[in-house]
């Protein structure tokens, strides 16, 4: 079972500021099997990448993925309101499948 | 535009079954190129797959909730299920369901399933 690790737990910026959070697999990752979610309090998580780079359907350029193996990033280059959230990283395994989620990153406001 | 909808009782008492559905519309769960699932989150912590129906009519199950977990569909209905055997307090959380492919790209808005006699 590959277990997924994010740091740092907590992020604390200001609006307009660069965010970098980080993933990291305890086995390789397929690219097209790392995503990325923002969970804002209350509601539901919403897609943001797929396939470790691709943004999903509305989501801003300010949003960007990157990585490969067992490191993986999603960046957010500059903060708005609305980004002051969680944020889960998200593998598939396909033998058999099996999805598992990162415990998250809060970022909250400086 | 798809959206879906869980439903079903938000208290369950321990050792009963935990019974959920979700209403799909703007899809349909017969699609052989979609897939659901179901997805949890205990309060105040991070999300927990626990099965999801694949398009190939197959379930799949975490391993950790396997022998107590079934995911069923209802084409006529458009709808899929979810039962939960033997709950215990530590089930008590909130339940999504979503349409799965190597990730998730719709989620409901979530049912709090509380445990508690």
């Amino acid at each position: 079972e590959i277990v997924l690790t994010q740091s740092p737990g907590t992020l604390s910026l200001s609006p307009g500021e660069r965010a970098i959070l980080s993933c990291r697999a305890s086995q390789s990752v397929r690219s097209t099997y790392l995503a990325w979610y923002r969970q804002k309090p209350g509601q539901a998580p919403r897609l943001l990448i797929y396939g470790t780079s691709s943004r999903a359907t509305g989501i801003p350029d300010r949003f960007s993925g990157s990585g490969s193996g067992t490191d993986f990033t999603l960046t957010i280059s500059r903060l708005e309101p609305e980004d002051f959230a969680v944020y889960y990283c998200q593998q598939y395994g396909d033998s058999p499948p099996t999805f598992t989620f990162g415990p998250g990153t809060k970022v909250d406001i400086k | 535009q798809l959206q879906l909808r869980e439903s079903g009782p938000g208290l369950v008492k321990p050792s009963e079954t935990l019974s959920l559905t979700c209403t799909v519309s703007g899809d349909s769960v017969s699609s052989r190129s979609s897939s659901w699932a179901w997805i949890r989150q205990p309060p105040g912590k991070g999300l927990e797959w626990i099965g999801g129906m694949f398009y190939s009519g197959s379930a799949y199950y975490n391993p950790s909730l396997r022998s107590r977990v079934t995911i069923s569909v209802d084409r006529s209905k458009n709808q899929f299920s979810l039962k939960l055997i033997s709950v215990a307090a530590a089930d008590t959380a909130v339940y999504y369901c979503a349409r799965q492919d190597s990730e998730f790209d719709h989620w409901g808005q979530g049912t709090l399933v509380t445990v508690s006699s």
